[in-house]
């Protein structure tokens, strides 16, 4: 399995709370992804690394904010959580030329009551 | 724009009985694609991919998938379902040239009765 560590694996918090959740890699992938998985709709962009300080914006990014300050972290931040943010987040790493195939963690769940 | 219709939310199928997932994407160029597959409480692994090779794939576990260009079809099948493979099962297409960004359809449960 690829190394990709998520923490924490479960969180439960209040609505208008901070939250950031981390995705360490121990593979050096250029690539790194974060994703929603909610019921119904499959997997959603939120936002993605191509290299270090370098990001963009994925399909559901309003409400999320992340950053990455070396090529094994990325950040995820809520910076106030609402209750529509409850999902399980999923982190992702890729290398370029390896035909976009990503590597998956083992997801965050997150409840905001 | 790409993306990826995965008809129905749940097949199920009797163990021993073929497995058909279907999966029809859109893309403006020529598409990698992908299925991956999803256990309960885990996250995803991939199956197999498509990448402009051969169009049928050979996957993980006993599972195939054909790239039909006419039909922008990616459809994934299994002769023989085994308990085991009850899971969700995600279709995703790529644009080649795209930061590696993958679209991902609905995903479908499977179910395996004895």
């Amino acid at each position: 399995d690829a190394g990709i560590t998520q923490s924490p694996r479960h969180k439960v918090t209040e609505t208008g709370t901070p939250v950031t959740l981390r995705c360490h890699q121990t593979e050096n992938h250029r690539y790194m992804y974060w994703y929603r998985q909610d019921p119904g709709h499959g997997l959603r962009l939120i936002h993605y690394s191509y290299g270090v300080k370098d990001t963009d914006k994925g399909e559901v990014s309003d409400g999320y904010s992340v950053s990455r300050s070396k090529t094994e972290d990325f950040l995820l931040t809520l910076e106030s959580a609402t209750s529509s943010q409850t999902s399980v987040y999923f982190c992702a790493i890729g290398e370029q030329g390896a035909r976009n195939e990503q590597f998956f963690g083992p997801g965050t769940r997150l409840t905001v009551l | 724009a790409q993306s990826v219709t995965q008809l129905g939310s749940h097949v199920s199928v009797s163990e021993g009985a073929l497995v058909l997932l279907r999966c029809n994407y859109s893309s403006s160029v020529p598409p990698y694609l992908f299925w991956y597959v999803q256990y309960p409480n885990q996250g995803l692994q991939l199956l197999l991919k498509y990448t402009s090779a051969a169009t049928l794939v050979k996957g993980i576990n006993g599972f195939e998938a054909e790239f039909k260009k006419s039909e922008t079809s990616f459809h994934l099948t299994k002769p023989s379902a085994h308990m085991s493979d009850a899971a969700e099962y995600f279709c995703a297409v790529s644009d080649p040239g795209a930061n590696s960004k993958l679209t991902f359809g609905k995903g479908i449960t499977l179910s395996v009765r004895p």
